[in-house]
């Protein structure tokens, strides 16, 4: 079984809607991190958290929100998606050393 | 925000050839340098964490330089394979999150 994974793997959603995409991890890392990947463009953080109290936004949180429900989940959500939100969303955790070990993203398009 | 780049973006590569490119970022409170390789339809690996200058890494036939100094990191690639085609992504690391550069693109063909 995959140590981090993603749900959905691909949506398709409308402009204004509500959605909600989970991370969960077996790796029993404190740190996860929600990025997302546009063509031409690096992997950009979204939000962070290192422990289950503790929230940071990160480059580009606008327009998002997450939540830390557990150490294993960390959940990012899209209040009201708009066309420029399509992209390739990966979630990440790290532990000691720094690496950090990636989900298998979730493909999003807003119409 | 850090600055980090990656040059070239895209490079073609024969079989059997060798290659590398370029990550730079900035010199100044270095704490440390990832790569990873990002395959087609998968998910970021890593590939190398680099802290000291002068660091050399070596995994088969993929090897990392480090200069912090000058703020470079080359990624050679040595006898390229079709299985190395990737796009290959360096990121540097500030206070426990990654800025990832836009990543190298590498074909290798047959």
């Amino acid at each position: 079984d995959a140590d981090v994974t993603q749900t959905p793997r691909n949506r398709i959603t409308k402009t204004g809607k509500r959605i909600m995409l989970e991370c969960s991890q077996t790796k029993g890392h404190d740190r996860m991190y929600w990025y997302r990947q546009d063509p031409g463009l690096g992997l950009r953080l979204i939000y962070y958290s290192f422990d289950v109290k503790d929230i940071n936004k990160g480059e580009i949180s606008d327009g998002y929100s997450v939540s830390r429900q557990a150490q294993a989940k960390f959940s990012l959500s899209l209040e009201s998606a708009i066309p420029n939100q399509t992209a390739l969303y990966f979630c990440a955790t790290s532990g000691v050393g720094d690496t950090q070990y990636f989900g298998p993203g979730t493909r999003l398009t807003v119409l | 925000i850090l600055n980090v780049e990656q040059s070239p973006q895209s490079l073609h590569v024969q079989e059997g050839d060798s290659t590398n490119f370029t990550c730079s970022f900035p010199s100044s409170n270095f704490y440390a340098l990832h790569w990873y390789r990002w395959e087609t339809a998968k998910s970021p690996e890593a590939l190398f964490v680099m802290t000291l200058n002068g660091d050399e890494k070596k995994k088969g036939r993929i090897s990392a330089t480090l200069n912090t100094k000058e703020g470079y990191s080359y990624l050679y690639i040595k006898g390229s394979q079709p299985e190395d085609s990737a796009t290959y992504l360096c990121a540097f690391l500030d206070d426990y999150k990654l800025s990832f550069g836009a990543g190298t693109t590498v074909t290798v063909r047959a």
